[in-house]
Formats: C-alpha cells, sequence, structure tokens
C-alpha cells in the first residue's frame, strides 16, 4: 500500500523545540519531492517547505523561511520538520505530502499544540 | 507572487451540479499543471484532480476539472451532488517550484 505515515500529537511549551517526520511506503518516496503543509484551526492550508530526499534540493516559503527546518533521510524514506523555538501560533495541524505523477500523496497530519 | 484565489463557500441542492473556481494572478495558471484536494472534517485532504483534468484512482466521475487559459482559471465541476460531497476543496499549483494552494472553497450540499 502507497502511504505517508506520521509522527504522533505533541503538546509542548513555548519556548520548547519539535522534529516531527513523515515516513513514505509503498513508492519510491526519496524520488519525489516532499513538502509541509500548516493548517491552523478553522483555515486553509499554507506551504511551508519542500525537500527532495534523492538530492536534498531545499525550498522554504518566504512566510517561514527562518521558522523551520526540512530534512530528509533516505535510509529511512523519511522527511522531517523541526523547529528550534515554538511559540503558541505554532499550533496547528501539519500535513506532509509527497508530489507523486498523480497529485499529491498526503499524509494524516501531526496535531502540534503549543501551550503554556 | 502567484496567488490562486477561491469563492470561500458554495451551496447546491442534491442531485445539482456545482462548479468551484480557482482564479489565478501574478502569474499565469497556463504555465503549470492544477491539482484539486477534497477535504472531509476532521480528515486530511486527498486529491481527486490532478494534471488539470485527470481524476484520481477511485474518484467518481461525478468530478471534473478544467483550465481556461482565457481567464487565468482553473474549475472542479461536481454534477449529480451527494451529501457526502459536503467538503472543503481547495486549488494547487506551482511557482517557480514552488507549492501554491488557493484558500479553499466549503461546499454545502443542502
Amino acid at each position: 500500500e502507497v502511504r505517508l505515515e506520521q509522527s504522533r500529537p505533541e503538546v509542548k511549551k513555548p519556548g520548547e523545540s519539535l522534529v516531527i517526520s513523515c515516513e513514505g511506503s509503498g513508492y519510491s518516496f526519496n524520488d519525489y519531492w516532499v513538502g509541509w503543509v500548516r493548517q491552523m484551526p478553522g483555515k486553509g492550508v499554507e506551504w511551508m517547505a519542500m525537500i527532495h530526499p534523492r538530492d536534498s534540493n531545499i525550498k522554504y516559503s518566504p512566510t517561514f523561511q527562518g521558522q523551520v527546518i526540512i530534512s530528509a533521510d533516505t535510509s529511512r524514506s523519511t522527511a522531517y520538520l523541526q523547529w528550534r523555538s515554538l511559540k503558541a501560533s505554532d499550533t496547528a495541524i501539519y500535513y506532509c505530502a509527497s508530489d507523486v505523477p498523480a497529485g499529491l500523496l498526503w499524509g494524516p497530519g501531526t496535531l502540534v499544540t503549543v501551550s503554556s | 507572487n502567484f496567488v490562486l484565489t477561491q469563492p470561500p463557500s458554495v451551496s447546491e441542492s442534491p442531485g445539482k451540479t456545482v462548479t468551484i473556481t480557482c482564479t489565478g494572478s501574478g502569474g499565469s495558471i497556463a504555465s503549470n499543471y492544477v491539482q484539486w484536494f477534497q477535504q472531509r472534517p476532521g480528515s486530511a485532504p486527498t486529491t481527486i484532480v490532478f494534471d488539470d483534468d485527470h481524476r484520481a484512482s477511485e474518484v467518481p466521475d461525478r468530478f471534473s476539472g478544467s483550465r481556461d487559459s482565457s481567464s487565468n482559471s482553473a474549475s472542479l465541476t461536481i454534477s449529480g451532488l451527494q451529501p457526502e460531497d459536503e467538503a472543503d476543496y481547495f486549488c494547487h499549483s506551482y511557482e517557480d517550484g514552488h507549492w501554491v494552494f488557493g484558500g479553499g472553497t466549503k461546499l454545502t450540499v443542502l
């Protein structure tokens, strides 16, 4: 089965760091761009960053440049999104998506809650 | 900056046909393919149309996509509306390899 699996929900305090993950299976994960998308409560989706696992080419949305770090591990067919210092405004669902030939293959999402 | 604009909401009765538009500005929608996604409440998005007018696997043929370069827009048409079509729909394309998403349209099936 072709799928993306994401890490479990997280509850963090402001200022804490966090890494969430996205593992692909059932297809050549490393050969397609993988992006991260934010969806804040009750809002639409926003593209944050993308990486091509095979050559580590990276693109960031200007909105999120400097706020997050994207990376990938080809040996694990996994992409990561990292925050060094979370803010309450980072509370959202984060989806990963793989840009495969038949559109975007979406992960189930990771809910990140940042609250003191 | 390339921006994709959608109406915030549309509504129609069961059995009818509805069209959701996605209008490009700050660039040409003809430059890259357009995708459409469906997101039901509490669920992740799923692809329903890719490369302008190709239905994803297992998507009913009631769903169709098109692109009109003259109006710099793309459209998603859903015919024979069913209650389970009630969801958020959003479009997607590219600018210089970056992903661009429309703001989303909430479809209500009355």
